[in-house]
């Protein structure tokens, strides 16, 4: 499965749109892209996820680049509670998922 | 919630003592995984299942761990002579069916060893 890269931490105002980056260069051509959140002492959460296309439900929206190296979770309009660990995740075939470190989203009023 | 429990919520305990933690996953979903998660790390994947069997093992998981779904329904966890680096959340999560990915995580168990 493809390995990920993420900013480390991440700043965001209350009411503005969170636009979180992934890095995904050795994504494969069967393999999805997945967003999960942690909240902290919580289990992480399912946001959403991808293949190609781009995709929003309720949550958030999920930007795909046309080459799939790459992808942004944009929540639009980021309240305090979406304050978490941010977890972008590729994954194809395999049973093992790997989790790298997330992105902390600090959202400040 | 999720509709996946875990028991204990946390658990202490001696160095060499051997421990048991309990995943009841949401009733439909055949499969499930057990992850690690240190401070600051994101879950580390120790082991899944499909119905009741062990499909995959992480090579990180030392003799000590083993992990059991006798009935394709709960799973167990067991650490055996737990050491200090044991320390962290175990969390286990699961899904329905053989293709979707989207895990449903449960609150997790965290263990201190002293």
């Amino acid at each position: 499965d493809a390995k990920t890269t993420q900013p480390t931490s991440m700043d965001c105002a209350e009411g503005r749109a969170a636009n979180l980056p992934c890095n995904h260069s050795t994504i494969s051509g069967n393999e999805y892209v997945y967003w999960y959140r942690q909240i902290h002492s919580q289990g992480p959460q399912y946001i959403i996820h991808g293949l190609k296309n781009n995709e929003t439900n309720e949550m958030a929206s999920l930007i795909i680049t046309e080459d799939r190296k790459s992808s942004t979770l944009i929540l639009p309009h980021a309240t305090l509670r979406d304050t978490a660990v941010y977890y972008c995740i590729v994954y194809g075939g395999g049973f093992k998922t790997i989790f790298g470190a997330g992105t902390r989203l600090f959202v400040k009023a | 919630d999720t509709g996946v429990s875990q028991n204990p919520r946390h658990k202490i305990t001696k160095r060499g003592q051997n421990v048991t933690f309990r995943c009841d996953p949401i009733s439909e979903h055949n499969r499930l995984y057990w992850y690690r998660q240190t401070l600051g790390q994101g879950p580390e994947f120790l082991t899944y299942f499909q119905n009741e069997a062990q499909l995959e093992k992480s090579r990180l998981l030392s003799d000590r761990f083993s992990a059991e779904r006798p009935k394709g329904s709960f799973s167990t966890l067991e650490i055996q002579r737990t050491e200090q680096g044991d320390s962290a959340m175990y969390l286990c999560a699961s899904l329905p069916g053989t293709t979707n990915r989207e895990q449903y995580f449960g609150p997790g168990t965290r263990l201190t060893v002293t």
